[in-house]
């Protein structure tokens, strides 16, 4: 088993819908959370970065983690064609000698 | 101007030949690292170094050598490539271990 899930899709919505993404995980001990937007044939750039549980809101933008349950989500509301990319969740543990664990991405497409 | 550069974008060359990628950044960071992305967008960390000393080498083959001349710089040397070397690689980095990373274009590796 992997240790970070993520669904690859790929999902598809009109312009203006509200998108949910989301990734699983296995590792209890994960802390910290990233969401990650890639365009393609470009590099990975970071979209949100929350502690533990909670909800952080940045503009159009939500993310949420639910530790308990070990599923974090990103919202995406008022969809735009330009969010047209694929979102990659990101994870490590408190040890800062340790690693960050990738979900493989999921691909959105928003159609005007 | 270029956060994190890498230098070839594009690599194409035949099996069993050497080849480097280089790697730049200009954040002033202390850790950089290698992630190689495969076709099903699969983000696997290979290497980091934190001040040009090496702190998370994962398995990869020995073939894969990585060279920190100085904090700014983080070069990959691949021997004897192979097919499955195919992928595209992402130099990352980061104010201090663990902490958020900027990613680079990718350089697109193709072994024929």
């Amino acid at each position: 088993q992997k240790e970070v899930e993520q669904d690859p899709g790929p999902l598809s919505v009109p312009e203006g819908a509200i998108v949910s993404l989301n990734c699983t995980y296995s590792n209890s001990a994960f802390q910290y959370f990233m969401w990650y937007r890639q365009y393609s044939r470009k590099g990975p750039e970071l979209l949100m970065y929350t502690y533990s549980s909670g909800n952080k809101e940045d503009g159009r933008f939500t993310a949420q983690v639910d530790k308990s349950s070990k599923y974090i989500s990103l919202f995406i509301r008022d969809s735009q064609p330009s969010d047209s990319a694929t979102y990659l969740c990101a994870m490590r543990t408190s040890n800062t000698g340790n690693q960050f664990y990738f979900g493989t991405g999921t691909s959105l497409t928003v159609i005007p | 101007d270029t956060a994190v550069s890498q230098t070839p974008k594009y690599l194409v060359t035949q099996m069993g030949n050497d080849k480097s990628i280089k790697c730049e950044q200009n954040l002033g960071h202390d850790t950089m690292y290698w992630y190689k992305q495969d076709s099903k967008k699969f983000l696997k960390i290979m290497f980091s170094y934190n001040n040009k000393e090496l702190i998370i080498n994962e398995t990869v083959p020995n073939r894969f050598s990585p060279k920190s001349p100085d904090k700014a710089h983080l070069n990959l040397h691949i021997n004897s490539l192979e097919l499955g070397d195919s992928a595209v690689y992402f130099c990352a980095s980061s104010p201090r271990p663990a902490d958020t990373q900027y990613f680079g274009p990718g350089t697109r590796l193709t072994v024929l």
